[in-house]
């Protein structure tokens, strides 16, 4: 079965690190893009950034350029969204998703990390 | 950057309607456009791509169309498990792009 498998919930605090990850399994991890994608309560979908583990050729949102670092290890076949220093702002759901792989549509999708950072 | 609308934000329909959600891109896209289903505390799942293309496994009363700068989803014929925020995604030059959800709840 081709899924893609997210690390758990996680609550932070302001300031602090993080780093989530996304594993996927059933198909070649390294010839597919991965994407993140923010979910805040209760609003709507935000494209984050994507990349592809066969090179990490990474590309950003303009939103969230210089905000996250998107990495991916493939020996392990895992992707990896990461913060240096949470903010209160960040907390949402983020989920992966994997790029078809001829059209420009994410066609598996992660079950969703939930990150709450909070004092 | 592109950027997308849908309308309506919230349509309320009965179980046999026709609906249709309308996106919309702020320059052409030409037809890399995909639509999403997502229900309450779930993951999005994809139900078209690439304008009107079905994804395998979905159920042939979604469609999509248009081109350009304007698309549209239809269901044409509501069921019980179609209730939930549709949600269309624009790619373009490396970018992809959501629009901001349509809502279809019980009449």
């Amino acid at each position: 079965e081709v899924q893609l498998v997210q690390s758990g919930a996680e609550v932070k605090k302001p300031g602090e690190s993080l780093k989530i990850s996304c594993k996927g399994s059933g198909y070649s991890f390294t010839s597919y893009w991965i994407g993140w994608v923010r979910q805040m309560p209760g609003k709507g979908l935000e494209w984050m950034g994507i990349i592809y583990p066969g090179d990490s050729d990474t590309r950003y949102s303009p939103s969230f350029q210089g905000q996250v670092t998107i990495s991916a290890d493939k020996s392990i076949s895992t992707a990896y969204l990461q913060w240096s220093s949470l903010k209160a702002s960040d907390t949402a759901m983020y989920y992966c998703a994997r790029r078809h792989i001829e059209e420009y549509a994410f066609d598996i999708w992660g079950q969703g990390t939930m990150v709450t950072v909070s004092s | 950057d592109i950027q997308m609308t849908q309308s309506p934000s919230t349509l309320s329909a009965s179980v046999g309607d026709r609906v249709t959600i309308t996106c919309r891109a702020s320059q052409s896209i030409s037809s890399w456009l995909a639509w999403y289903q997502q229900k309450p505390g779930k993951a999005p799942k994809l139900l078209i791509y690439k304008a009107s293309s079905l994804e395998s496994g979905v159920p042939s009363r979604f469609s999509g169309s248009g081109s350009g700068t304007e698309f549209t989803l239809t269901i044409s014929s509501l069921q019980p498990d179609d209730f939930a925020t549709y949600y269309c995604q624009q790619y373009n030059s490396y970018s992809f792009t959501f629009g901001p959800g349509t809502k279809v709840d019980i009449k």
